[in-house]
């Protein structure tokens, strides 16, 4: 069955410092994967996405995530927090058929 | 900003009352989808929308009927709200990315209470 893992429920880093959050799935194809970000009280504003080619691809805001088909990976990654990163990260694949399935998310705090 | 509403943002009811929520769009995109979000699951797929009149069902649907009868609303209604419905409802729009692709992108979201 298809899914996506997060393992991380919680993610503490200080300001200034790299962060990198997991995610692993699931997927018998080729996967299309997504990375979301979601501040309090908002929705989900979409960071950024694979569908093929390069495995290493960049969003907004700084962040940029790595493929790893071995792996069944998808981590994302910045070099440098800033306390504007603090919000909820989730991980999502597409089945291909319109429809997707989502981490259960990791909640990032960044300390001052 | 895929110019997703959702009405109301926020409601309180008691259990046993009818709910319904509404997500209207601005751009005539075909998919539309309710997600509920609840601590601990991330985002569960209730209902989905492929077109006027074209429903099917997500992982997490009973209790909840859907309705599409024109391209920009997808109206979520909880016939007999319970208390386990009490969460925050997302609609969400799938736009083509390339190819098969796509993306979807969130309405802001109903915080629901059911007493």
């Amino acid at each position: 069955a298809q899914s996506v893992t997060q393992p991380d429920i919680h993610i503490t880093v200080s300001e200034g410092a790299s962060l990198e959050l997991r995610c692993n799935y699931s997927y018998g194809a080729t996967p299309y994967l997504f990375w979301y970000v979601q501040s309090p009280g908002q929705g989900l504003q979409l960071l950024l996405k694979y569908f093929s080619g390069d495995t290493l691809v960049q969003g907004i805001k700084g962040f940029e995530a790595e493929f790893k088909r071995s792996q069944s990976s998808f981590n994302l990654r910045k070099p440098s927090v800033h306390w504007s990163d603090a919000a909820e990260y989730f991980c999502a694949v597409g089945s291909g058929t319109y429809k997707y399935i989502f981490g259960t998310g990791t909640r990032l705090k960044v300390l001052a | 900003d895929a110019g997703i509403t959702q009405s109301p943002r926020h409601k309180v009811t008691e259990t046993g009352t009818p709910v319904t929520l509404r997500c209207h769009q601005t751009e005539n995109h075909r998919y539309m989808y309710w997600y509920r979000q609840d601590p601990g699951h991330g985002l569960r797929l209730i209902h989905y929308s492929y077109g006027v009149k074209d429903t099917d069902k997500g992982e997490v649907s009973d209790g909840y009927s859907v309705s599409r009868s024109k391209t920009e609303d997808f109206l979520l209604t909880l016939e007999s709200a319970t208390s386990s419905q009490t969460s925050v409802y997302f609609c969400a729009i799938s736009v083509i990315a390339g190819g098969p692709v796509t993306e979807q992108f969130f309405g802001p979201g109903t915080r629901l209470t059911v007493l």
